[in-house]
């Protein structure tokens, strides 16, 4: 099945500066790619995706940008606010609708003032 | 997108016991994903349910520990079988919609 790996862990950046995680997935047969941030005691919320047709989307901070050939995306948050400090995690899906999604390990954010 | 109500927000439960989830969309959805969030964890799909057929269980979940219902389009319950501590975790339902995968808030489960 789908393996999907997610770093850092745990990234902390000072307030106005960007932040960048990324992702592997190992299965090609995957086609869509979503972030989630999820706060604490909170569902996950979808912040942006990516289909595989696709290499870059963006909306206002917030961009997603993915590798077909190597498999892998990443998260761009630009101009980091002290709300943006959540975990964040990527996610993978061989799509259609019938499929559920393989989730990374999460990155916990902290934006420092 | 839509929206989606979990019941009980959280419980603590006596080990050897079940508790079933409620999950409730507002608009019919023929896809509903189980989800369960380990503390401090990342989420694993439990299983997957349409609606007038039975579940499809992933690795590792079996349907006599988490048996699910789906009796139409809008709603959906886990059951989570003779609980013991290490089914301490939050459960989340999940819906496929226009703009992509919703999530509940779920349910926040303590086996004691």
């Amino acid at each position: 099945g789908e393996n999907v790996e997610q770093h850092p862990s745990t990234l902390s950046v000072q307030e106005g500066d960007s932040a960048v995680i990324k992702c592997t997935y190992s299965d090609s047969a995957s086609n869509y790619f979503p972030w989630y941030k999820q706060e604490l005691g909170k569902g996950p919320q979808l912040i942006i995706d990516i289909r595989s047709n696709v290499g870059e989307k963006k909306d206002q901070r917030i961009a997603v940008t993915l590798n077909k050939t190597a498999k892998h995306f990443s998260l761009h948050i630009t101009e980091t606010q002290p709300e943006d400090s959540a975990v964040y995690f990527c996610a993978a899906s061989i799509g259609g609708g019938a499929d559920g999604l393989t989730f990374g390990k999460g990155t916990h954010l902290i934006i420092q003032p | 997108s839509a929206v989606i109500s979990q019941k009980p927000s959280r419980d603590i439960c006596q080990r050897g016991t079940s508790l079933t989830i409620q999950c409730q969309v507002d608009s019919q959805v023929t896809m509903m994903f189980w989800y369960r969030q380990q503390p401090g964890q990342s989420l694993t799909l439990i299983a997957t349910a349409n609606q007038g057929s039975e579940a499809t269980y992933e690795s590792g979940f079996v349907i006599d520990k988490f048996p699910i219902s789906r009796p139409n389009l809008t709603f959906s319950t886990l059951t989570v079988s003779n609980m013991s501590p290490e089914d301490s975790s939050i459960y989340l339902c999940s819906v496929r919609a226009n703009y992509g995968y919703t999530f509940g808030s779920g349910t926040r489960l303590t086996v004691v």
